[in-house]
């Protein structure tokens, strides 16, 4: 069985600071696929990366960042000079490949970014 | 981009009342989802189709069932709606292709209560 955490239930800072939230999962596939999605008060979730097990890389998209480390079973989202519009709930999920038709989600992370 | 559009935002109905979800996705996506999100709780699965009229019941399909009589189309049923079923419910869905591990494109969400 697979599981995802997103061990921060809500984080909270001022406009311009940095914030990482964290996502650890656990699965014994060697394949595998690991997304962030975020949901803005509108309610929609939004795709916003994906990642295989097999491509360690860490990517960066403008303030936004993802760190993927294997040997932790973690893939980190890092927002840089965090915005107000940033403001939202972010969910990390799992799936294995192949097999199951559904992913995994954590219980999301809420994110609040004070002006 | 998929578009998936869902029939309602906001929604008021009484207990007893039977009660239909509305999902469209504009795509020719095979899968299609329902969820219901709760604070704290995260998203847990109802009922997924991986094609016409194939569905799968998820984690938690007590009191729900679903049609997809058409590709585009993905609809939720409340037979007896009762106020435990009060949530936001959100629909998906995904290109399986050559792959069930592509993302998933969600509407915006209904937000239903049950008086």
């Amino acid at each position: 069985a697979q599981k995802v955490t997103q061990a921060q239930t809500e984080i909270s800072v001022v406009e311009k600071e940095d914030v990482t939230l964290d996502c650890v999962y656990e699965t014994r596939d060697t394949t595998y696929y690991l997304f962030w999605y975020k949901q803005p008060p509108s309610g929609e979730l939004v795709f916003l990366i994906r990642r295989n097990s097999f491509d360690e890389q860490n990517e960066i998209s403008g303030r936004y960042s993802w760190n993927f480390q294997k040997s932790t079973s973690s893939f980190n989202f890092t927002i840089t000079a965090s915005q107000v519009v940033d403001s939202a709930v972010y969910f990390c999920a799992l799936k294995v490949a192949g097999g199951s038709y559904i992913p995994t989600f954590g219980r999301g992370t809420s994110l609040i970014v004070h002006p | 981009d998929v578009k998936v559009t869902q029939s309602s935002r906001y929604l008021v109905k009484r207990t007893g009342e039977k009660v239909f979800l509305e999902c469209v996705q504009d795509m020719d996506h095979e899968n299609m989802f329902w969820y219901r999100q709760d604070p704290g709780l995260g998203l847990r699965l109802i009922y997924f189709s991986y094609d016409v009229k194939m569905k799968e019941k998820g984690d938690i399909p007590e009191g729900y069932s679903v049609s997809r009589e058409k590709k585009e189309r993905f609809s939720l049923i409340l037979e007896s709606a009762s106020t435990n079923q009060t949530s936001m419910y959100l629909c998906a869905a995904r290109d399986s292709g050559s792959s069930r591990n592509n993302e998933q494109f969600f509407g915006p969400g209904t937000r239903l209560t049950v008086l």
